[in-house]
């Protein structure tokens, strides 16, 4: 099965701050990850798809790239509403897997 | 608008079965593949459960698989997860969800299933 491995695993940040979040894969998996955005007591949300393209409503701060088999998730200027827990998942093949997850709190 | 409406969680004991439902609203459910995601408490996301539109295919995460059992009913615009063989380690919320142009567009509330003694 692929791995995802997020990093780090908690971090906090500033209103206003650029945050970067990661996700790298045990192998090959070309531009098949996503990004979802998961707050206490609701469903997740898609943020990211195809490693770069925006899901439908996301604000256009958060944006995500990718270089080799190292993906980010970037929020270009942090907003409170911003704290969550962001899970990367690869859908290049079965079992889809999801990363173990980054905790994004505000200072 | 896409709603998608899980049920049947519930507590059971270990060893026990249970059938989660997903009722859909809001799309051709007979046109689109449709998951099963879970997350037990203080733990991340996991997949565990595809099937296609049409049926032809399933896959599962191997963590579940052999136990549960996901089909669904395109005339009902219901997705199932037969769940058998309990264990602790499948407390959990349960999710369905749907791929858009992208996976997981789109969740449904979820249910919560607890296996305790």
């Amino acid at each position: 099965d692929i791995q995802l491995t997020q990093s780090p695993s908690s971090m906090s940040a500033s209103l206003g701050d650029r945050v970067s979040l990661t996700c790298q894969s045990s192998q090959g998996i070309g531009n098949y990850l996503s990004w979802y955005q998961h707050k206490p007591g609701k469903p997740p949300k898609p943020m990211i798809y195809y490693a770069t393209n925006l899901a439908d409503g996301v604000p256009s701060r958060f944006s995500g790239s990718r270089s080799g088999s190292d993906y980010s998730l970037t929020i270009s200027s942090l907003e409170s509403e911003d704290t969550a827990i962001y899970y990367c998942l690869q859908y290049d093949e079965y079992p889809l897997t999801f990363g173990s997850g980054t905790k994004l709190e505000i200072k | 608008e896409v709603q998608l409406v899980e049920s049947g969680g519930g507590l059971v004991k270990p060893g026990s079965s249970l059938k989660l439902s997903c009722v859909a609203s809001g799309f051709t459910f007979s046109s689109y593949g449709m998951h099963w995601i879970r997350q037990a408490p203080k733990k991340g996301l996991e997949w565990i459960a595809l099937i296609y539109y049409d049926s032809s295919n399933k896959y599962y995460a191997d963590s579940v698989k052999g136990r549960f059992t996901i089909s669904r009913d395109n005339s009902k615009n219901t997705l199932y997860l037969e769940m058998n063989s309990l264990r602790s380690e499948d407390t959990a919320m349960y999710y369905c969800a749907k791929d858009n142009n992208y996976p997981f567009a789109y969740w449904g509330q979820g249910t919560l299933v607890t296996v305790s003694s």
